[in-house]
């Protein structure tokens, strides 16, 4: 069976700190890695996935994730995080972009 | 917005009544899954179909939970006989598969269903 563990519950930055929120999942397959995030209010939206090729991935709005398979890792990084970065990030593995296993999420609070 | 649509937003219920949520995917879209999602977890993955065949089904879809797609575009969702453990968030998302795979896919923002 798939799962996925998020390190942190809640991680609290000021602006322009670095980011780096863990990500470890067990899966006995091929898998595909996603990173989507929650802002207050609105849908899921994916920030970026990982399903074959160069292990470090580049996502939408500075955010970036690299895969070690030796460490069953996805770690999702962004170098300089802005007010506007508050949110709950999702990683999730699968096989497939829809039918995925999540981890408990990451509160992001970024202070101005 | 021609996002994943679903309805309604807010529902709130009696125990013992029965509700259903609809969803609207993107319209080109032929793969639709049911998520659904407690307070301080990620969502839990549910039904999926394509087209209109349920491909698959989670242990956690107990036998009062039902979910449909007819004509292979909107889908509900519908639990009978609710109970206070269903209170969650019931998130639904499309994508366009070819094959096995499909590379991404759109969340709508989900009905919240609490059951007092």
């Amino acid at each position: 069976a798939q799962s996925v563990s998020q390190h942190n519950h809640h991680v609290i930055l000021s602006e322009a700190a670095s980011l780096e929120l863990g990500c470890n999942y067990s899966y006995g397959g091929t898998v595909n890695l996603f990173w989507y995030v929650q802002y207050p209010g609105q849908h899921l939206q994916l920030l970026l996935k990982y399903f074959s090729g160069d292990p470090l991935v580049k996502g939408i709005k500075g955010f970036e994730a690299e895969f070690i398979k030796s460490k069953f890792s996805f770690n999702l990084r962004k170098p300089s995080v802005q007010w506007s970065d508050t949110a709950e990030y999702f990683c999730a593995v699968g096989t497939n972009a829809g039918k995925s296993t999540f981890g408990d999420g990451t509160t992001l609070t970024v202070k101005p | 917005d021609t996002g994943v649509s679903q309805d309604p937003r807010h529902k709130i219920t009696k125990r013992g009544q029965n509700v259903t949520f609809r969803c609207d995917p993107i319209s080109e879209h032929n793969r639709l899954y049911w998520y659904r999602q407690t307070l301080g977890q990620g969502p839990e993955f549910l039904t999926y179909f394509q087209n209109e065949a349920q491909l698959e089904k989670s242990r956690l879809l107990s036998d009062r939970f039902s979910a449909e797609r007819p004509k292979g575009s909107f889908s509900t969702l519908e639990i009978q006989r609710t109970e206070q453990g269903d209170s969650a968030m019931y998130l639904c998302a499309s994508s366009l598969g070819r094959g096995v795979g499909d590379t991404e896919a759109f969340f709508g923002q989900g009905t919240r269903l609490t059951v007092v």
